[in-house]
């Protein structure tokens, strides 16, 4: 069965970097477009990136761009989020999903990030 | 950016009655409408895309309906995992810029 499962979730200084991963397992990984969503504690869900099935083309929200880097390695059958110049707002748990067109159609269970000096 | 907004904030309802949960888009998303459903300490669940169509696995007591900017979620006649928060996520833009609502709480009366 599809599973997902993130990591390298943390607690980092504000300004400073994280790396998350995803590891997927139970479908043709290199065939299907993903995401990152986050939700901060006791709030609502934000996407937050897109990568196309080759990796070629990314999307981001307004509110990570030039700081977050999304990429794929389809012989590992992972995902990675470069996170950069961490801020308090960043804290949330990231979910990583398989987009096949739009919406979310699998999730991980979410690995969390504390941004707090 | 299309806003998505869900109502009403907090539904509470009896087992076995019928729960109606509201999702308007600030323009129109045609039927690019998807309805999730989150317990506490759980991931997202995928229930409802393209406004109507259950995913895998859903019951029926699931349905979804609307386009433009008005959609509904209808849970026919509530079970006791059904108690959850329901978010609404547009996905019309392109590039991506996707939406969600801001959630349903459904809870027991």
């Amino acid at each position: 069965q599809v599973q997902l499962v993130e990591s390298g979730g943390g607690l980092v200084k504000p300004g400073g970097s994280l790396r998350l991963s995803c590891a997927a397992s139970g479908f043709t990984f290199s065939d299907y477009y993903m995401s990152w969503i986050r939700q901060a504690p006791g709030k609502g869900l934000e996407w937050i990136s897109y990568i196309s099935s080759s990796g070629s083309t990314i999307y981001y929200a307004d509110s990570v761009k030039g700081r977050f880097a999304f990429s794929r390695d389809n012989a590992k059958n992972s995902l990675y989020l470069q996170m950069n110049s961490l801020r308090a707002e960043d804290t949330a748990v990231y979910y990583c999903a398989r987009s096949p067109g739009g919406y979310f159609q699998h999730w991980g269970q979410g690995t969390l990030v504390t941004v707090s000096s | 950016e299309i806003v998505m907004t869900q109502s009403p904030a907090t539904l509470s309802v009896s087992p076995g009655e019928r729960a109606t949960l509201s999702c308007r888009a600030s323009q129109s998303v045609s039927s690019n409408l998807a309805w999730y459903q989150q317990k506490p300490g759980q991931a997202p669940r995928l229930l409802i895309y393209g406004a109507s169509t259950r995913a895998t696995g859903i019951p029926a007591r699931f349905s979804g309906s609307g386009s433009g900017t008005e959609f509904t979620l209808t849970i026919s006649s509530l079970q006791s995992e059904d108690f959850a928060v329901y978010y609404c996520q547009q996905y019309n833009n392109w590039p991506p810029k996707y939406t969600f609502g801001q959630g349903t709480k459904l809870e027991i009366k």
